[in-house]
């Protein structure tokens, strides 16, 4: 079981929008809707910003979208700000009814 | 919202067992999941696998399984993760995470506890 691969790093200018690919396969992220994302600062757990492809949970700004096109799911950020940085995951269930996290984005807001 | 508080930092030898834990409040219904993720410093994480408060089911990541063992205490919505003998690759942080059984995300984290194996 490989894990998705993201990017390892992404940057943007503050306001500007980035967007963080999860490539998979059919066996995890194009398998199911259980794809979520999640953001860790340094030193801090992780935190649910996407569930289900593209559910927002509430309290998570509307700035971050979620999608999915075959095999590859994205994170879009929009309106990029200081807070932002952080590192991002994808998390995917696959065949073997056991999860998978992606190998991990740090994003640097310049 | 659901809570999760885990054990305190451990500072192991090679060869030792260890059983670190993660106990939730705020949440009361047999559909309890606490799950395991492992982080290298430095390095991203790492899914370890869950285990089912309501029933029997246990699940493992391949790089896991046999490596580690899963267990609850259902009476004190606590979960534990145990090693029977630690490798200094085990160095790490260990998040313990809240999901209810059947859904696909973690609402909730614990805040870590960060485990040392050195001779």
């Amino acid at each position: 079981q490989s894990a998705p691969t993201q990017p390892a790093s992404v940057s943007g200018s503050p306001g500007q929008s980035i967007t963080i690919s999860c490539s998979g396969t059919s066996s995890d992220v194009g398998y199911h809707n259980y794809v979520s994302w999640y953001q860790q600062h340094p030193g801090r757990a992780p935190k649910l910003i996407i569930r289900e492809v593209t559910n927002r949970p509430s309290g998570v700004s509307d700035r971050f979208s979620g999608s999915r096109s075959g095999n590859t799911a994205s994170l879009t950020i929009s309106g990029l700000q200081a807070e932002d940085e952080a590192d991002y995951y994808c998390n995917s269930y696959t065949t073997s009814n056991i999860y998978v996290f992606g190998t991990g984005t740090e994003v640097t807001v310049l | 919202e659901v809570q999760l508080v885990q054990s305190g930092a451990e500072v192991k030898k090679p060869g030792e067992s260890l059983k670190i834990s993660c106990k939730a409040s705020g949440y009361y219904f047999s559909n309890l999941c606490i799950g395991w993720a492992r982080q290298v410093p430095g390095k991203g994480l790492e899914w370890m696998g869950f285990i089912y408060f309501g029933g029997s089911d246990t699940r493992y990541g391949p790089s896991f399984q046999g490596q580690v063992t899963i267990s609850a205490d259902k009476s004190t919505n606590t979960a534990y993760l145990q090693w029977s003998s630690l490798k200094a690759s085990d160095t790490a942080m260990y998040y313990c995470y809240f999901a209810v059984y059947g859904d696909s995300w973690y609402d909730s984290w614990g805040q870590g506890t960060h485990v040392t194996v050195s001779s």
